[in-house]
């Protein structure tokens, strides 16, 4: 079974400052893929970025970066340059990449970007 | 292509009643889920679908839920009869075969409200 924690029930930071979002999992997959959505208040699901756990390399996506540590099994997102449009929920999720794959969601981080 | 589309955007109705919620995945995705989005209990996984076949139902809650992918193209969430507790935003999704590695792209939701 997967399992996503994210430990942040809300977050706060000033326009133009770089914020950090947690993510832990866990799984006893081998290949899996780890994914960052983006919920603003109209209610859609955005996706931001996506990283495979055989990227030796972090995901970068313009202002969005993800934090890979595979070790410690987590999955950070960094925002850099945050603006007022940033202030959403932030879900992070995982999928199994081999079989029948679903994506499991952790219960999301509420960022608020002020002024 | 246009995305998923969902349909209605919003549903309001009386206990007892019952609920039909409708959803276009994006031509060509092989995989088809149905997820549900309340405060409480975040994103749960009710059902996804495989080549329009149902793969995994252990989210769906009870038997007054229902789901069918009647074909590629069309996809259906019936809960008969409806409850105060089911009102929540239902979210359909679907995503490329074999995608284990790609993300799955969201309808706008359905927000249920049963009075």
């Amino acid at each position: 079974a997967q399992k996503i924690t994210q430990t942040q029930p809300g977050m706060f930071v000033q326009e133009k400052e770089a914020v950090t979002l947690d993510c832990t999992y866990d799984t006893s997959d081998q290949s899996y893929g780890l994914f960052w959505y983006k919920q603003p208040s109209s209610g859609e699901m955005i996706f931001l970025i996506y990283q495979g756990s055989y990227d030796e390399q972090n995901a970068t996506e313009g202002r969005y970066s993800l934090n890979f540590q595979k070790a410690r099994k987590s999955a950070n997102l960094v925002i850099s340059a945050s603006q007022l449009g940033d202030s959403a929920m932030y879900f992070c999720a995982m999928r199994s990449i081999s079989g029948y794959s679903t994506l499991t969601f952790g219960k999301g981080t509420m960022l608020l970007v002020s002024p | 292509d246009a995305g998923v589309i969902q349909s209605p955007r919003h549903e309001v109705t009386e206990m007892g009643q019952e609920v039909t919620l409708r959803c276009k995945p994006i031509s060509g995705h092989d995989y088809l889920f149905w997820y549900r989005q309340t405060m409480m209990r975040g994103l749960e996984l009710l059902i996804y679908f495989n080549n329009n076949v149902p793969i995994d139902d252990s989210g769906m809650p009870e038997d007054r839920f229902s789901a069918k992918m009647p074909n590629a193209s069309f996809s259906t969430l019936k809960i008969q009869p409806s409850e105060p507790r089911d009102s929540a935003v239902y979210f359909c999704a679907s995503s490329l075969r074999q995608a284990g590695d790609t993300e799955a792209f969201f309808g706008q939701g359905t927000r249920l409200t049963v009075v």
